[in-house]
């Protein structure tokens, strides 16, 4: 099991430019969340998704900020434009929602951006 | 809402030194609780679960007793090893309804063991 993949590792831009996280979630899971992680907000939920639908979105900072999942096996979150507060750790994680009691969320590795 | 209280970090202790972090939690109905570990340079991982009161969850040598009637999931460890340094996310979850799945995270503690 490859387990969540997420890519970029690391990204590194200016501000202005814009920004494509990707994040390939364990296959067969059907919850999907994208996470931002700082030194002073500590870890944020941006946005859910329950096969390949948004959820809830209310953790997405502002409009500069939006996700997608066109299938089951993909996701992406876009920063258009960035900001050098943007910079952060941001991680994705997924479940299967196959049983009850809740089984835990598998996070990918993160990729780390640096907007300067 | 939900949420999730961890004691103040960072805390630092010495080999062989007996762990504790605190964990209190607010949430409607039955939530299951947590306890995930981020290693440096890493993403999180469950370290730890309970789903109901009175259950204990326990790995690597860690354990967390489910305490409904003070509503806690204080995480201990009686002999902490260098390679336990981290930081340590208590977390809970509603089962069911529309927050189906959704992690509600205390703050994260720093844990540094020295040798």
């Amino acid at each position: 099991d490859a387990g969540v993949i997420q890519s970029p590792r690391h990204e590194v831009t200016e501000m202005g430019q814009e920004v494509t996280l990707r994040c390939k979630p364990i296959s067969g899971h059907d919850y999907l969340f994208w996470y931002r992680q700082t030194m002073m907000r500590g870890l944020e939920l941006l946005i859910y998704f329950n096969n390949n639908v948004p959820i809830d979105d209310s953790g997405m900072p502002e409009d500069r900020f939006s996700a997608k999942m066109p299938n089951a096996s993909f996701s992406t979150l876009k920063i258009q434009p960035s900001e050098p507060r943007d910079s952060a750790v941001y991680f994705c994680a997924s479940i299967l929602s196959d049983s009850i009691p809740l089984n835990e969320q598998f996070f990918g590795p993160g990729t780390r951006l640096t907007v300067l | 809402g939900n949420s999730v209280t961890q004691m103040e970090g960072p805390v630092t202790l010495s080999e062989e030194a007996f762990l504790t972090i605190n964990c209190t939690y607010t949430a409607t109905g039955y939530p299951s609780l947590f306890w995930y570990v981020q290693y440096p340079g890493e993403g999180l991982q469950l370290l730890l679960k309970a789903t109901k009161a009175d259950d204990k969850g326990s790995n690597k040598g860690f354990e967390a007793t489910y305490r409904k009637e003070t509503t806690s999931f204080h995480l201990e460890k009686g002999s902490v090893q260098v390679s336990d340094s981290a930081v340590y996310f208590c977390a809970l979850a509603n089962a069911g309804g529309t927050s189906y799945g959704k992690l509600t995270f205390g703050q994260g503690t720093i844990l540094t063991v020295h040798p």
